[in-house]
């Protein structure tokens, strides 16, 4: 089953508008989440992560925000640029395990 | 330095043979993971090796899948009797030590099996 989810595999967005990607989980026992950036015929690129202990943390133009309540966080990106264009991919992981668990990507196009 | 690098970048058999996909970590990395992503889909998580021991297997589809990483280094990947629904991107990943520590994928082998 499919403990982390993406229910938006694509996302228009105007050059310095905010891109705002979602993701969702069922496990509450993920304690750290990680957002990635991938390219076509690239690996995923890591962006940013954040803890459990958390609701917020900020990158430079990247902010992830967790609603451990609602079993939520969200990618911020601002303002946005055309090279932010890519798939975003959540994951999570829990407690002392070692798996990633990975969302199914969001597409995002950021139109200049 | 150098990344971490895969090969082959692709890969197309047919169904029932046997297939090596290796992968070269960055040096000095403990922690490797190897993934595979279907058509639309995440990374789903395969292995994880924590120097030359495979520290949690518990993603392999299978008994045809095994990895095997003999000198804390290099890793290899081996499908046997491969299928067609084994055609995927296969991923690998390093981290300096653990799960706390960034990973940092490499670009992938995409295998076929016809």
């Amino acid at each position: 089953d499919q403990q982390v989810k993406q229910n938006s595999p694509s996302l228009s967005v105007q050059e310095g508008r905010i891109s705002i990607l979602n993701c969702d989980y069922t496990n509450s026992m993920f304690d750290y989440f990680l957002w990635y950036k991938k390219y076509p015929a690239e690996g995923p690129t890591f962006l940013i992560s954040i803890s459990s202990i958390k609701d917020k943390n900020e990158d430079g133009r990247f902010t992830v925000f967790l609603n451990k309540s609602a079993k939520h966080l969200s990618l911020h990106i601002v303002p946005s640029q055309p090279g932010d264009s890519a798939v975003y991919f959540c994951a999570a992981i829990r407690g002392t395990g070692n798996q990633f668990y990975f969302g199914t990507g969001t597409s995002l196009t950021v139109i200049p | 330095g150098a990344g971490v690098s895969q090969t082959p970048s692709n890969k197309v058999t047919e169904k029932g043979k046997y297939v090596e996909l290796r992968c070269d970590p960055i040096s000095g990395h403990t922690a490797l993971y190897w993934y595979r992503q279907s058509l639309g889909q995440g990374p789903e998580f395969l292995i994880y090796f924590q120097g030359t021991g495979a520290a949690d297997d518990s993603g392999l589809p299978n008994d045809r899948f095994f990895a095997v990483r003999p000198e804390g280094s290099v890793s290899t990947l081996k499908i046997q009797r491969t299928e067609r629904g084994d055609s995927a991107v296969y991923l690998c990943a390093s981290s300096f030590r653990d799960r706390g520590d960034t990973q940092y994928f490499g670009p992938g082998t995409r295998l076929t099996v016809l």
